[in-house]
């Protein structure tokens, strides 16, 4: 069972460049999301999905786009890269949105803006 | 609106001896309360979580942590540290917004010396 599987797992970008970050689940789970982690600011939600077709804004949304075409997956994109986007980026999934469920996490994709 | 805090951004123990992280929540709803481990380039994975059935929390690898509702804090000890332990460790608090909304602590990197 794969789990939460980001790719790619490091990227080095130009200011200006755009990307994509892949997630994909194979938990059959409705919630996913994306985080970004700085140090000493922790996990901070930059965007979230509670069911295909369906995102929302988290706390940190500017300069990322979102889309939930299918259950699986959910792709993170940035248009125009900003040395502010350099940081560690996490999905996680959810199997339902109750406030008790355990979010499950990928490895992480480590993101470099020049 | 919810938040957690984490006292210290580094705790330094020695092998063998008490591990104690602290986290102080707020919260307007009573919380769903969570530690998460993460271990060097990998993702956050669930060490423990309260969810009201019981305020002394048991999880994986020998920790444990206590909810004590008058003080406001979750905070997760082990009796006697193993090497192993060194990582860095995440207090959360869940809550229901319309969807899973998350919140994380800064984190508190801890050290194991032989």
């Amino acid at each position: 069972n794969a789990g939460v599987t980001q790719t790619p797992k490091f990227q080095v970008l130009k200011t200006g460049q755009s990307m994509t970050l892949q997630c994909a689940q194979d938990m059959n789970h409705e919630y996913m999301s994306w985080y970004r982690q700085d140090p000493g600011m922790g996990l901070r939600l930059i965007h979230y999905s509670v069911g295909a077709g369906i995102t929302d804004q988290g706390e940190v949304p500017n300069g990322y786009n979102v889309s939930r075409s299918t259950t699986e997956d959910f792709p993170l994109r940035l248009l125009s890269a900003a040395p502010s986007q350099t940081s560690v980026y996490f999905c996680a999934s959810s199997s339902s949105g109750s406030a008790s469920g355990e979010l499950f996490f990928g490895e992480g994709s480590r993101l470099t803006v020049l | 609106a919810q938040s957690v805090t984490q006292l210290g951004s580094h705790v330094s123990v020695s092998e063998g001896a008490l591990v104690l992280l602290r986290c102080n929540y707020s919260s307007s709803v009573p919380p769903y309360l969570f530690w998460y481990v993460q271990y060097p380039n990998q993702g956050l994975q669930l060490l423990l979580k309260y969810t009201s059935a019981a305020t002394l929390v048991k999880g994986i690898n020998g920790f444990e942590a206590e909810f004590k509702k008058s003080e406001t804090s979750f905070h997760l000890t082990k009796p006697s540290a193993h090497m192993s332990d060194a990582a860095e460790y995440f207090c959360a608090v869940s809550v229901v917004r319309g969807y899973q909304k998350v919140t994380f602590g800064t984190g508190t990197k801890l050290q194991v010396i032989p």
